[in-house]
This record gives structure tokens, C-alpha cells and sequence, in this order.
């Protein structure tokens, strides 16, 4: 079984503050590596799939990087505000089967 | 075009009944999942299947079974429903690895 490892299981913030998430992965066997935001009362929606060592992917004030040789992953939240409160979920891809293997997730809670 | 669609939305069963939950998606992918989301165990994938006519065992298989008869659907069922059970379903779909997930099923065994 993979691990895939997120940290820390929770976050409470003020809105304006900026915060990051970290996911550790399995360094062999990378494919690629995904970002989902779920919010409460609805379903996982992809953020990224980051598949290059080094790699920066951007939406609005989101932002994620990638080291596949250290095996870890940071999501950056820039200005938090209250509609980015939701669990973030990484996910490993081996390339086997189109399976992910998810973390277990972030809850963030941004305070207005 | 509504994507991952799961019926029913909720359900409540009594130990040892059984139930069906479907999936179904308008997307043409071919590969489908079951996962179940527990409080502080994230997405645990059930079973899944690569294909039309398909089906594999994924982290947590025991106690479902599925069936992929339809390109288009893919279903979970529950022989015998146990408390252990009580969980949130969700269906998802790929054609590569970007999963589109469903709106989830909750199910309460009694």
C-alpha cells in the first residue's frame, strides 16, 4: 500500500493570511501527483496534476510546487479568504490503472 | 451534460439487507471507481474497473461487489449490510488519471 501523507490534518486561519499545505509521497514509481479541493457538501474537483520535478502550477491565489525526488508537494494559499475553506486532498498516480492513492486531507477553516 | 450522477442520495438499511448504489457517467470514460470517505481516513478506494465488462479489488473490497455491464455505469452492491458499512460512497470516473467525482451516496446500517 502507498503512503501518502498530508500535513497538518487541519488548519484555522484569519482571513488575509497566507498558508501552505505539505504532501509527502513515495519518490519511486512517480507518474504524477494531484490537488483536489472539496468542499463541504459537495465532491472532490481536481486543482492540478503536477507531473515534471520542479513544477509551479497557479490558479488565482493558489499555487502548488513539486520535488519528485525528495517525493513531496506544496499547496500555497495566498490572502486567505472564506470561500477557500475546504479539505485539500493530494493524490499519488503510478501510472497503473489510472488508481490514485489519496491522502487523507487538509481541512482548512478561514475565519471571515 | 451532467457528468457523475449516483443514486440513490441517501439510504438507511437495516443489518443484513442488501442495496444497490449506481453510477453513472455521460463522459465516455473508461475507467470507473467506488471509494467510501470516513472521518479522518480520506477516500479509500473499493473496487474500480478499467473497462466495460471489468472489475478490480481496491484497497477496502470486502463486503461489495460491483458490476460494470454498461460502459457508462458501474455498480456497487452490499450483499448483507453491516454497521461497518456506514460510510459515504463516491463513484468517480477518468478517462486518463484526472478523476471526476460524483455527488456521493450516504448510507446509514442500523
Amino acid at each position: 500500500i502507498l503512503n501518502v501523507e498530508q500535513s497538518p490534518q487541519s488548519l484555522h486561519v484569519q482571513e488575509g493570511d497566507s498558508t501552505n499545505f505539505t504532501c509527502s509521497f513515495p519518490s519511486s514509481n512517480f507518474y504524477a501527483l494531484h490537488w483536489y479541493r472539496w468542499e463541504t457538501a459537495k465532491s472532490p474537483e481536481a486543482l492540478f496534476v503536477m507531473t515534471l520535478n520542479g513544477d509551479e502550477k497557479k490558479k488565482g491565489r493558489i499555487s502548488a510546487t513539486l520535488n519528485t525526488k525528495e517525493g513531496y508537494s506544496y499547496l500555497y494559499i495566498k490572502g486567505s479568504q472564506p470561500e477557500d475553506s475546504a479539505t485539500y486532498l493530494c493524490a499519488f498516480y503510478t501510472g497503473a490503472n489510472s488508481k490514485l492513492t489519496f491522502g487523507k486531507g487538509i481541512t482548512l477553516s478561514v475565519r471571515p | 451534460n451532467a457528468g457523475v450522477t449516483q443514486t440513490p442520495k441517501f439510504r438507511v438499511l437495516k443489518t443484513g439487507q442488501s442495496m444497490t448504489l449506481l453510477c453513472a457517467q455521460d463522459m465516455n470514460h473508461e475507467y470507473m471507481y467506488w471509494y467510501r470517505q470516513d472521518p479522518g481516513m480520506g477516500l479509500r478506494l473499493i473496487h474500480y474497473s478499467v473497462g466495460e465488462g471489468t472489475t478490480a479489488k481496491g484497497e477496502v473490497p470486502d463486503g461489495y461487489n460491483v458490476s460494470r455491464l454498461k460502459k457508462q455505469n458501474f455498480l456497487l452492491g452490499l450483499e448483507s449490510a453491516a454497521p461497518s458499512q456506514t460510510s459515504v460512497y463516491f463513484c468517480a470516473s477518468s478517462r486518463e488519471e484526472t478523476q471526476y467525482f460524483g455527488p456521493g451516496t450516504r448510507l446509514l446500517v442500523l
